[in-house]
C-alpha cells in the first residue's frame, strides 16, 4: 500500500535552534517527493520538491535531503523563528499520476 | 505574486442539499485539482482536471462529485446531495504541468460543515 509516514507527531523548540524532520515512504514507484509547510486552517506551501535522482535540495532555511534506496527523506530547519511554528507535510507523487499521497505531517511549535 | 483563490471560506449546509466551491487557479496555469483534508486527518486527492476533462480521480470521487471550467477562470466542485463525511476543508490547486513535473499551488481552502 502506498504510504507516507512521518515522525515525530509534534515537536516543541525553542526560537533560534535547528530541527529535523523525519519521512519514511512506500510509494513506488514515485515521481518526486515534496515537502509542504501548512499553517493551521491554511492551504499548504510548497518548500522544496526533489525528483529520485536528487539528494538534497535547500530553500532558505529548509534542507531537504532523499534517500530513494531506503526510501527515506528529512527535512532540516535551522535557525528557527517563531513564523516556522506550522504543520510540516512530507508529499510523495506516484509515478505517472497526478495523485499527490501526503503524509499526516509533523506538528512544529517555535517558542521565544 | 499571483496566487489560488477559493470562495466561499466556510460554508454550513444541510445533509442533501447541493453545494458548489469555487476556485480562480493562477491564470497562466493549466492543470487543476481538488483536494479534500478532514479535520484531523491526512490531505487526500480528489480529483485532477486538464483540457477541459478529468485525467484522473480517485475512489472519493463518487458520482456525487463533478467539477467544470465554466468560463475561462473558474474551476468549480459540486457536492450534489452533502453527506456527513462530506464535512472537510476542501483545497483547490493548479500547476503549470503535471503533478510528475509541475509545482502545485493551492488556495486557502473552503471549510464545509454538513449538518
Amino acid at each position: 500500500k502506498n504510504q507516507v509516514e512521518q515522525s515525530p507527531q509534534s515537536l516543541i523548540i525553542l526560537e533560534g535552534k535547528n530541527c529535523t524532520l523525519q519521512c519514511n515512504y512506500t510509494v513506488s514507484p514515485f515521481s518526486n517527493l515534496r515537502w509542504y509547510k501548512q499553517d493551521t486552517g491554511r492551504g499548504p506551501v510548497s518548500l522544496t520538491i526533489m525528483t529520485f535522482s536528487e539528494n538534497t535540495k535547500s530553500n532558505g532555511r529548509y534542507t531537504a535531503t532523499l534517500d530513494a534506496d531506503t526510501k527515506q527523506s528529512s527535512l532540516h530547519i535551522t535557525a528557527s523563528q517563531l513564523s516556522d511554528s506550522a504543520s510540516y507535510i512530507c508529499v510523495v507523487t506516484l509515478y505517472n499520476t497526478d495523485k499527490l499521497i501526503f503524509g499526516t505531517g509533523t506538528r512544529l511549535q517555535v517558542f521565544p | 505574486e499571483p496566487e489560488v483563490t477559493q470562495t466561499p471560506s466556510h460554508q454550513v449546509t444541510q445533509m442533501g442539499q447541493e453545494v458548489i466551491l469555487r476556485c480562480v487557479p493562477i491564470s497562466n496555469h493549466l492543470y487543476f485539482y481538488w483536494y479534500r483534508q478532514i479535520l484531523g486527518q491526512k490531505v487526500e486527492f480528489l480529483v485532477s482536471f486538464y483540457n477541459n476533462e478529468i485525467s484522473e480521480k480517485s475512489e472519493i470521487f463518487d458520482d456525487q462529485f463533478s467539477v467544470e471550467r465554466p468560463d475561462g477562470s473558474n474551476f468549480t466542485l459540486k457536492i450534489r446531495s452533502t453527506k456527513l463525511e462530506d464535512s472537510a476543508m476542501y483545497f483547490c490547486a493548479s500547476s503549470t504541468g503535471t503533478s510528475d513535473t509541475g509545482e502545485l499551488f493551492f488556495g486557502e481552502g473552503s471549510r464545509l460543515t454538513v449538518l
